[in-house]
């Protein structure tokens, strides 16, 4: 079954710490795999976008990571800022063009 | 400026009573597409369209209507609203929907529909 599991649920963090997200995935045929962001209120809004080649790719402060033969990204947030609070949403594309949704982290940063 | 722009964006009826969300894209895309949104699941989706006349179903297409007659707008409709459609709704658009695109989906800023 095609899925997408993150990591933790829900994250609290404080203002300038770098924190790291996970996301797990079991889609097969694998396309890409992208990250968005989505704030309180709005709709998600692309960070990055990597295909199976890709090992790292950086979207200033956000950097994300996949290891295409464990299955496995990460997004890494450096010097987190209020303005990241927000949930984070993994989405792995498969066969026939198919998005799979992870439910996202919520990330809370505080002062 | 590039926008995904629904309608309305709050909206609380009752069971059976038909209803349309509006999603209209300025960015000539040929791919748009539905989501809902529940807690603690991911985004589902509902229709979606390769270009002008052609939609094909979602993984939750059930109790929901489309169509696409310009390339601009994709709404979506609600013949029958029930309770299990409370949720909220997404819109949208990426100028392809091929396979192995890099291209992101551009997102409306939701409806949230209470259904009664």
């Amino acid at each position: 079954k095609n899925q997408v599991e993150q990591s933790p649920q829900s994250l609290i963090i404080l203002e300038g710490k770098n924190c790291t997200l996970q996301c797990n995935y079991t889609v097969s045929p694998f396309s890409n795999l992208r990250w968005y962001k989505q704030d309180t209120g709005r709709g998600p809004v692309s960070l990055t976008i990597m295909t199976f080649s890709e090992n790292t790719k950086s979207n200033g402060r956000y950097t994300a990571t996949l290891d295409a033969d464990t299955k496995q990204s990460s997004l890494h947030i450096t010097a987190s800022q209020l303005s990241d609070s927000a949930s984070y949403i993994c989405v792995v594309t498969g066969g026939y063009n198919k998005l799979i949704f992870g439910a996202g982290t919520r990330l809370a940063v505080h002062p | 400026e590039a926008q995904v722009t629904q309608n309305p964006r709050y909206l609380i009826t009752v069971t059976g009573k038909k209803l349309t969300v509006t999603c209209s894209q300025n960015m000539n895309h040929e791919y748009m597409s539905w989501y809902r949104q529940d807690p603690g699941l991911g985004l589902r989706q509902i229709y979606y369209s390769m270009n002008v006349e052609v939609t094909d179903k979602g993984d939750v297409p059930e109790g929901y209507k489309v169509s696409r007659k310009e390339k601009r707008n994709f709404p979506l409709i609600l013949e029958s609203p029930s309770p299990n459609q409370t949720s909220l709704y997404f819109c949208a658009s990426s100028s392809t929907g091929r396979q192995y695109s890099n291209q992101p989906q551009h997102f409306g800023d939701g409806t949230r529909l209470s259904i009664l």
